[in-house]
């Protein structure tokens, strides 16, 4: 399974942009990067995925580094609502999709 | 709303004890997967079916068992319950047998308090 690495925590503020970044320097060609988040006593939320190009969708943007080693999820306007744990998730041929301990956002008024 | 229901919510129950809990997946989804949250191990994967058969398994304890059903509903049982299974138990679904590029989509999870 592919390891992944994320800062701790991360702080923004409202209405600014976010970069969360991932590192997956192990993951192999076929897998693709999908990105969840967990609110406070919710079940994890998927937010997007992609595999080579840069994704978007209504929620955020996927940036992927050439080499597949690393991504970077990108909230364009944060919000208070966007406060949660994010993790970087590497899926592909194992069904044993492992989430690390993601990082927490917190968004500043 | 992601469509994944968990039942029952809240369970309280004491050492010794067995429970089950339950999982109806997204219309159209065949995957069900089984993770468990405690505060200090984040959320652990336990367990994946795909059209009711077993798939991948994680670090999932001899005491649990899983199954799926025909109408691929999940059911999981803990047994022997210890103070240690206190935990967010959250059920997912897939479309596909592999992630790939099929997200899971969660349910809100069962909170297992044993005491």
């Amino acid at each position: 399974d592919a390891k992944t690495t994320q800062p701790n925590s991360m702080e923004s503020n409202e209405e600014e942009p976010v970069h969360l970044p991932c590192n997956h320097s192990t993951i192999s060609g076929t897998d693709y990067i999908h990105w969840y988040r967990q609110l406070p006593s919710q079940g994890p939320e998927y937010v997007i995925h992609g595999l080579t190009s840069n994704v978007n969708n209504r929620m955020a943007s996927l940036a992927i580094a050439e080499d597949r080693k690393s991504s970077t999820l990108i909230l364009h306007r944060a919000t208070l609502r966007d406060a949660a744990v994010y993790y970087c998730v590497p899926q592909g041929g194992s069904e044993k999709l492992v989430f690390g301990k993601g990082m927490k956002l917190t968004v500043n008024p | 709303d992601s469509g994944v229901t968990q039942t029952p919510k809240h369970l309280i129950t004491a050492t010794g004890q067995r429970v089950t809990l339950r999982c109806s997946p997204r219309s159209g989804d065949l995957s069900v997967y089984w993770y468990q949250q405690s505060l200090d191990q984040g959320l652990q994967f336990l367990i994946q079916y795909y059209n009711g058969e077993e798939r991948a398994k994680g670090n999932i304890l001899e005491r649990f068992s899983a199954q799926q059903f025909p109408d691929l509903h999940s059911e999981l049982n803990l047994s022997s319950l210890e103070l240690g299974d206190s935990a967010l138990y959250f059920c997912a679904s897939s479309v596909g047998a592999r992630g790939r590029g099929s997200p899971l989509h969660f349910g809100n999870g069962t909170r297992l308090t044993v005491t």
